[in-house]
């Protein structure tokens, strides 16, 4: 079956503080596709990533940084020098070739300054 | 601004009442997705249409429907409508379905059903 875990539903951080939020999917595709979307207070859901199961370099964005160990089936993200801008909910989110996309249930993350 | 609309932004009806709920995609996206929001459920995808025809059906109650029209913009519509049902819809739309690409979130519509 076809799931996403994010073991963490809240995380608080102090501002400048680096935070990895864990996600770990179940999957018997071969080929499937990995996201991360942010949620702001505003409610609109933000794309940041997209990575296929063939590419498991990982990916720096600025402050954002990607960890894809199929290994584990794990797809961590990590916000280094963390910023009250970023305090949102985030979703990881599994869409294999053949299916539909399954999300997370979501990690609030809480910068204080 | 993800370049996908959404009308309306929140909409309060009455247990039983049937709503219509739009979105337009962004400029070029073929593929449209309908989501539900909610505590209990989470994000849950209810269904999918590309270039006009249906493509595939999520957990989407049959008192649910959608469509997508030749200008690309698609509806959903909710029937009979239940308290449970109370929830943000959201639509998403992408410029091809296979293979998954990323998919742009309009901002939602705020459904209450009381």
């Amino acid at each position: 079956a076809q799931k996403v875990t994010q073991a963490q539903t809240e995380i608080s951080v102090v501002e400048k503080e680096d935070v990895t939020l864990d996600c770990v999917y179940e999957t018997r595709d071969t080929t499937y596709y990995l996201f991360w979307y942010k949620q702001p207070p505003s409610g609109e859901l933000v794309f940041l990533i997209r990575r296929n199961s063939f590419d498991e370099q990982n990916e720096i964005s600025g402050r954002y940084s990607w960890n894809f160990q199929k290994s584990t089936s794990s797809f961590n993200f990590t916000i280094t020098a963390s910023q009250v801008v970023d305090s949102a909910v985030y979703f990881c989110a599994q869409h294999p070739v053949y299916n539909d996309m399954r999300f997370g249930a979501g990690t609030r993350l809480t910068v204080k300054p | 601004d993800s370049g996908v609309t959404q009308t309306p932004k929140h909409l309060i009806t009455a247990t039983g009442q049937r709503v219509t709920l739009r979105c337009s995609p962004r400029s070029g996206d073929l593929s449209v997705y309908w989501y539900q929001q909610s505590l209990d459920q989470g994000l849950q995808f209810l269904i999918q249409y590309y270039n006009g025809e249906e493509r595939a059906k999520g957990n989407i109650l049959e008192r649910f429907s959608a469509q997508q029209f030749p200008d690309l913009h698609s509806e959903l519509n909710l029937s009979s409508l239940e308290l449970g049902d109370s929830a943000l819809y959201f639509c998403a739309s992408s410029v091809v379905s296979d293979p998954p690409y990323e998919q742009y979130f309009g901002p939602g519509t705020r459904l209450t059903v009381t």
